[in-house]
């Protein structure tokens, strides 16, 4: 089935340490995103990719990085630099074009915790 | 990008309509208006949208008002599995970014 796939759905790391969540689609999407939520809050934009070797920064990019060398991959690093990186990170996918008509699809997320 | 304003949370009884609004007043004229829902501990899902014309699909309605200034989704007959917070977003024609505000959180009594 299509679909875009988050792993791990837990993820527990010492302070200090980098962590890479996995996000994985196979949609056909040019468009991919990572999302941050932390709780009883909305989801705030952290990178987005329009194409494979291209993302921009996103609002809350700050201690964050990303890589796309695959159309299907967009994995996401919460480095030691990002200073409260507890949070549910969220990936996504869209088709770009469409002129705003096109809906997004997200993964379910993962719940990292840093300790 | 075009703000939005939700109410923070709202109340339905089982299999009564439910009627969430979105005030989206500063939103361009070639915005497509998005809702997306989000169950506890899951990731968004798509729910529907629309550009001028209310639209139907199997979830939901949404009603846009002719200024566009406002929308409202609709759900038909509220039944457990919507509690979740609907989310309302303005997307314009270029760039890809999808902003979510805080939504409003449906609660649905049984």
């Amino acid at each position: 089935d299509g679909g875009i796939t988050q792993s791990p759905k837990y993820l527990f790391r010492k302070e200090g340490q980098n962590v890479t969540l996995s996000c994985e689609q196979n949609l056909n999407h040019d468009a991919m995103y990572w999302y941050r939520q932390d709780p009883g809050q909305g989801l705030r934009l952290i990178y987005y990719s329009q194409i494979v070797n291209d993302f921009q920064k996103g609002d809350i990019a700050e201690g964050y990085s990303v890589s796309r060398e695959k159309k299907e991959s967009f994995p996401l690093t919460v480095t030691s630099a990002q200073k409260n990186p507890t949070a549910f990170y969220l990936c996504a996918s869209s088709t770009t074009g469409g002129r705003g008509n096109t809906e997004a699809f997200f993964g379910q997320g993962t719940r990292l915790t840093v300790v | 990008d075009a703000k939005t304003t939700q109410p923070n949370s709202m109340e339905s009884n089982e299999e009564e309509p439910v009627h969430l609004p979105c005030n989206h007043s500063t939103i361009s004229g070639t915005d497509y208006i998005h809702w997306y829902r989000q169950l506890p501990s899951q990731g968004p899902e798509y729910v529907i949208h629309g550009l001028t014309s209310n639209v139907n699909n199997r979830m939901a309605s949404l009603a846009i008002a002719e200024d566009r200034k406002s929308s409202t989704l609709i759900l038909h007959r509220a039944t457990l599995r919507d509690a979740a917070v609907y989310y309302c977003i303005p997307r314009p024609p270029t760039g890809n970014q999808f902003y979510f505000g805080t939504g409003t959180s449906l609660t649905v009594i049984p």
